[in-house]
């Protein structure tokens, strides 16, 4: 999706392994956000990040970790991963004013 | 804490009818957003809600915000397939903090 992109599309973990979901956006935007979507349960905010160097708790944070090093990127990193992480993760940058939130593709997380 | 919920959660319809999906939250805001997402795919904006009142159209999507009832609502007019979709309103704390948290969607099925 314009100007956002995310790695990687898929991936399939062990419980206990990690990994870290990569999100990039080149609108220069200071606001960016990582969302999980679950069958029946809507997107659910994991964190948020209003600017660079800050983040903040979402919905639900628990079992995940955030990075904002620069304004472009925006990474989400599962330490110990879960079978109840297995998920669909959005990043998205835009929002909380006039702009709506613009959404990457997507990465498709099995955890087994 | 906010809330937002979305009825429907699921719809059924025949083409040509009109109907209504309605948005709920729990606390004050002034900015509301409407997505779509196709099946398999990413979220796209539809509509961004920024004051009581205010009322937005595109093709045969209506959206409309009343912030006094706390009520968002997306009308579809004479219904036709390519509408089939799953909806999502967001709705966003504005300056007590920068969260923007989704409806669980509501599951369009427009039946030709």
């Amino acid at each position: 999706n314009a100007g956002v992109t995310q790695t990687p599309k898929f991936q399939v973990l062990k419980t206990g392994q990690s990994m870290t979901l990569q999100c990039a956006q080149d609108m220069n935007h200071n606001s960016m956000y990582w969302y999980r979507q679950d069958p029946g349960m809507g997107l659910r905010l994991i964190y948020y990040s209003a600017s660079e160097g800050t983040t903040d708790k979402g919905e639900v944070p628990n079992g995940y970790n955030v990075s904002r090093l620069n304004k472009r990127e925006f990474s989400l990193r599962l330490e110990s991963a879960a079978p109840s992480q297995t998920s669909v993760y959005f990043c998205a940058y835009g929002g909380p004013d006039v702009s709506p939130l613009h959404f990457g593709n997507g990465t498709r997380l099995t955890v087994t | 804490e906010l809330k937002v919920e979305q009825n429907p959660l699921f719809l059924s319809m025949q083409e040509g009818k009109n109907y209504t999906i309605y948005c709920n939250y729990s606390t004050t805001s002034d900015r509301l957003y409407w997505y779509r997402q196709d099946p398999g795919k990413s979220l796209e904006s539809l509509f961004v809600l920024l004051s009581n009142g205010a009322v937005k159209q595109e093709g045969r999507l209506m959206a409309s915000l009343d912030t006094k009832a706390r009520l968002s609502t997306l009308h579809i007019t004479a219904a036709v397939h390519d509408l089939s979709a799953t909806y999502f309103c967001a709705v966003d704390l504005m300056n007590r903090d920068d969260k923007i948290i989704f409806g669980k969607g509501t599951r369009l099925h427009i039946l030709p």
